[in-house]
């Protein structure tokens, strides 16, 4: 299976501040296609995942550019640019190039 | 609107079984492949498997986590999605999500199983 590992375990904003968060993949998740299949989710406290991010930086309808996301084949940053207290909860990396898809262990974003 | 509702999930004793299911609604459920992910409080989704669509001819593929003890399935002229969990485990303990995944996904509220004596 594909790990992947993110770091930090947690971080501590001040609103209007910047964010970042890093995934690291056991593999290349560039796929044939031509496709980084590495994906971004956020999931607020009691709530479902939601996507913020497909294929490495594409921004899912509806979340603000304030989320942006860039990479190589292997190693992905999630950049959360003037963080807002809606932005509080865990952000998890995951990939969808073979199966099992997976995701990683998640990092807990919190406002100082 | 798509929706997904789950429902089915409670208390379930180690090594009994369990049906989910997943009301879909808001778009042609034929045209989509459809996914279980399941959450241990606290923990990462992992993703348990999928249904592929009708032009794929509703095939699945299973996470090798739970390969042979879960079975997902469909019921395409009530849009519905199930999933059969058999010789259930503690460690299959979790909310459990429908979702239609892809450039933009769509996730159910999910359902809590709780697999306990």
């Amino acid at each position: 299976d594909i790990v992947l590992t993110q770091a930090p375990l947690s971080v501590s904003v001040t609103p209007g501040e910047s964010a970042s968060i890093s995934c690291r993949s056991s593999k290349s998740l560039l796929s044939s296609k031509g496709i980084t299949s590495l994906y971004w989710y956020l999931q607020r406290p009691g709530k479902s995942p939601q996507l913020l991010i497909y294929q490495m930086s594409n921004l899912a309808s509806g979340v603000p550019d304030r989320f942006s996301s860039s990479g190589s084949e292997t190693d992905f940053t999630l950049k959360i640019s003037k963080v807002e207290t809606e932005d509080v909860g865990v952000y998890y990396c995951g990939h969808r190039l073979e199966y099992p898809f997976t995701f990683g262990s998640g990092t807990k974003l919190e406002i100082k | 609107e798509v929706k997904l509702l789950e429902s089915g999930g409670g208390l379930v004793q180690p090594g009994g079984s369990m049906r989910l299911s997943c009301a879909a609604s808001g778009f042609t459920f034929t045209d989509f492949y459809m996914n279980w992910i399941r959450q241990p409080a606290g923990k990462a989704p992992e993703w348990l498997g999928f249904i592929r669509n009708k032009a794929n001819g509703y095939t699945t593929e299973y996470n090798p986590s739970v390969k042979g003890r879960f079975t997902i399935s469909r019921d395409n002229t009530q849009n519905m999605l199930y999933l059969q969990m058999n010789t259930l485990r503690a460690e299959d303990t979790a909310t459990y999500y429908c979702t239609r995944l892809g450039d933009f996904d769509y996730w159910g509220q999910g359902v809590m199983v709780t697999v306990s004596s």
